[in-house]
């Protein structure tokens, strides 16, 4: 059974940084893209980052470019997100999500339950 | 910067259809995918490549597009089809991944 399972969300000022992570399992891990997508308590989804898979294309939102790097490691199927210059905006459940492996299209199929990023002073 | 439209409610009674749209401008040159999000849950993909249906998926889904709109459809809806649904695409440079804002369905 695929599984991803987030960690790392909790309670940072504004200005502040974090790292979330993501344990996959259940697949092999280093064949697939892998993203993170966020949602902010009521609101819609928001497509944040993309990696490749084996780390050398990395794609980013506007919303979150320069502030945030997205990264995997392969030896251990994690997945890891680094969030600097967090902004209150940036308040979100964080969800990492396991890519189709269709090849004509970037797509979601598996995510995981979400790690909470909450910026408040 | 990209967007998809979608309304942010659509309501209907147990065993009618319901229809949920996803505007945006580059929909007739890229496909849109369909996520189903219960409360408190992650979000479950329900329709790709604009018509198909994951496995494990009930027939009652079903996904159309046509020019610059796509639409899901849920023949004979269910209560327990009530969630918010989110469409997802990119722009036609392929370059800007996006979801729509989402859409309740309340189906009482």
């Amino acid at each position: 059974e695929v599984q991803l399972v987030e960690s790392g969300g909790v309670v940072v000022q504004p200005g502040g940084s974090l790292r979330l992570s993501c344990a996959a399992s259940g697949f092999t891990f280093q064949n697939y893209v892998m993203y993170w997508v966020r949602q902010p308590p009521g609101k819609g989804l928001e497509w944040v980052s993309l990696i490749g898979w084996d780390g050398t294309r990395t794609k980013y939102a506007d919303s979150v470019k320069g502030r945030f790097t997205i990264s995997r490691d392969n030896s251990r199927n994690s997945l890891y997100l680094q969030m600097n210059g967090l902004r209150t905006e940036d308040t979100a459940l964080y969800y990492c999500a396991k890519d189709m492996g269709d090849p004509r299209f970037y797509y979601m199929d598996v995510w995981g339950r979400g790690t909470t990023v909450t910026v408040s002073s | 910067s990209y967007e998809l439209t979608q309304p942010p409610s659509v309501s209907v009674s147990p065993g009618q259809t319901a229809r949920i749209t996803c505007s945006g401008d580059a929909l007739p040159r890229q496909n849109v995918y369909w996520y189903q999000q219960k409360s408190g849950q992650a979000p479950v993909l329900v329709i790709f490549d604009d018509s198909k249906r994951p496995s494990g998926i009930p027939e009652r889904f079903s996904g159309s597009s046509s020019g610059a709109m796509a639409t899901l459809t849920i023949s004979g809806a269910q209560v327990e089809d009530e969630a918010d649904y989110h469409c997802y695409s990119t722009d036609s440079g392929g370059t800007h991944w996006v979801f729509g804002g989402g859409t309740k369905l309340t189906v009482l």
